[in-house]
Order: structure tokens, then sequence, then C-alpha cells
């Protein structure tokens, strides 16, 4: 299992550039989510998902969007990059429905916005 | 509301010296989960150990020990004989309700373990 993978690792973008950020997981997880670490906050829940089809906003959706056609994959899309949105993404998964397993993170995307 | 603090931004240690890391949640759920991650220099998030809030046992893995007290709504990890590998990011995290997979994370302990 390649677990929980992430492209591109580093993405430096202009303000007002668009961009999708790929996650992709082969365990068969239900549960995905994207958050993002900046430094002195931890780490900070922007959209979630509980399967195929469904996604529901976290802390700080604003600026994203993500949407969940398979349950492999869960892009998280920036309409608009702003200087505000340089970041690292990270991308995690876990089982759902009622069980509760650790979530398995992906090795990050550091975004930078100019 | 929920919510990590982590009031230790930065612990500075001698290699083996014990080190305990505070955790303190709010939730008013009365089921939730509380999680202890890694982060290496590499970047990565390592999982260390997930618990539940009916479950107050304290736990040891190896050099790794964890106290959660609920009447403190404390969930601190101690490492025993710390070791240079050691350092890294510590973030408590904790999820509130039944399914514990929307994870609220503290601003994280940095580490230092010097030889």
């Amino acid at each position: 299992n390649a677990g929980v993978t992430q492209t591109p690792k580093f993405q430096v973008l202009k303000t007002g550039q668009s961009m999708t950020l790929q996650c992709a997981q082969d365990m068969n997880h239900e549960y995905m989510s994207w958050y993002r670490q900046d430094p002195g906050m931890g780490l900070r829940l922007i959209h979630y998902s509980v399967g195929a089809g469904i996604t529901d906003q976290g802390e700080v959706p604003n600026g994203y969007n993500v949407s969940r056609s398979t349950t492999e994959d869960f892009p998280l899309r920036l309409l608009s990059a702003a200087p505000s949105q340089t970041s690292v993404y990270f991308c995690a998964s876990s089982y759902g429905a009622g069980r509760s397993y650790e979530q398995y993170f992906g090795p990050g995307t550091r975004l930078t916005v100019t | 509301a929920q919510k990590v603090t982590q009031a230790q931004t930065e612990i500075s240690v001698v290699e083996k010296e014990d080190v305990t890391l505070d955790c303190v949640y709010e939730t008013r759920d009365t089921t939730y989960y509380l999680f202890w991650y890694k982060q290496p220099p590499s970047g990565e998030l390592v999982f260390l150990i997930r618990r539940n809030s009916f479950d107050e046992q304290n736990e040891i893995s190896g050099r790794y020990s964890w106290n959660f007290q609920k009447s403190t709504s404390s969930f601190n990890f101690t490492i025993t004989a710390s070791q240079v590998v050691d350092s890294a990011v510590y973030f408590c995290a904790l999820s509130p309700g039944v399914y514990g997979n929307k994870l609220v994370f503290g601003a994280g302990t940095i580490l230092r373990v010097k030889s």
C-alpha cells in the first residue's frame, strides 16, 4: 500500500492563480480531510469528506473547494490564491462509519503564494 | 467550543533526561478522542497514540507514557530517558464526538534533545 499520497510536494503560485492539490489513498478509507499547518498554530481542518459525494466544511474553509467523486481521491482547489494561503497542506484519511482509527497523513504539500 | 492548549512552546533537555509535554483540552462532548502526533524535522506526521474519553488508563509504550486525567482535562505525554532522535514537534489533538475523525490540534511543542 502506498498509503496517502499528495502531489505536488512544493508549489509556488502568484496571487490570483488557481490550482488543485491532489490527494489519493489506497486503503479504502471512508473519511478524508485536508488540514493546513501554519507556524505556531498547529494544524487546522479545511474540509472533510465522510464518503464519496459527501463533503463538509471544517474550521477554515474560505478560499478552498473540494469534491469527492471516488473513495480514493480528494482534491483541494484553491480558487484564487492569496498570500494568506501560504502554508503546508496535509491530506489525511481514516476509517469511518463509527469506527475510530487514527488518521493517516500524507507527506504534505508546501505552498507559497507570492 | 473545542480547544487544545499546549502551553509549552519549546522545551530543551539533555539526553537521558525525562521530559513531560503538557496538553489541556476543552470540549462539551462526553465522547471524544485524544491523540498525540510527532512531527520530526522531515515534516511527516507520525501517529503515537489514541485514547477515548471512557478509558482513563495510563499507557506505556517503551520510553513513552501517557497520563489521561478527565478531572483536569489533561492528556500529558512523558518521554523517559530522552534521546536525540526524540527531537521533533509534538502535537496533541482532540476529536469530539463518536467518530473521532475531525481533529482539533494544539499549537505543538518543539522538543530539542541535546547530546
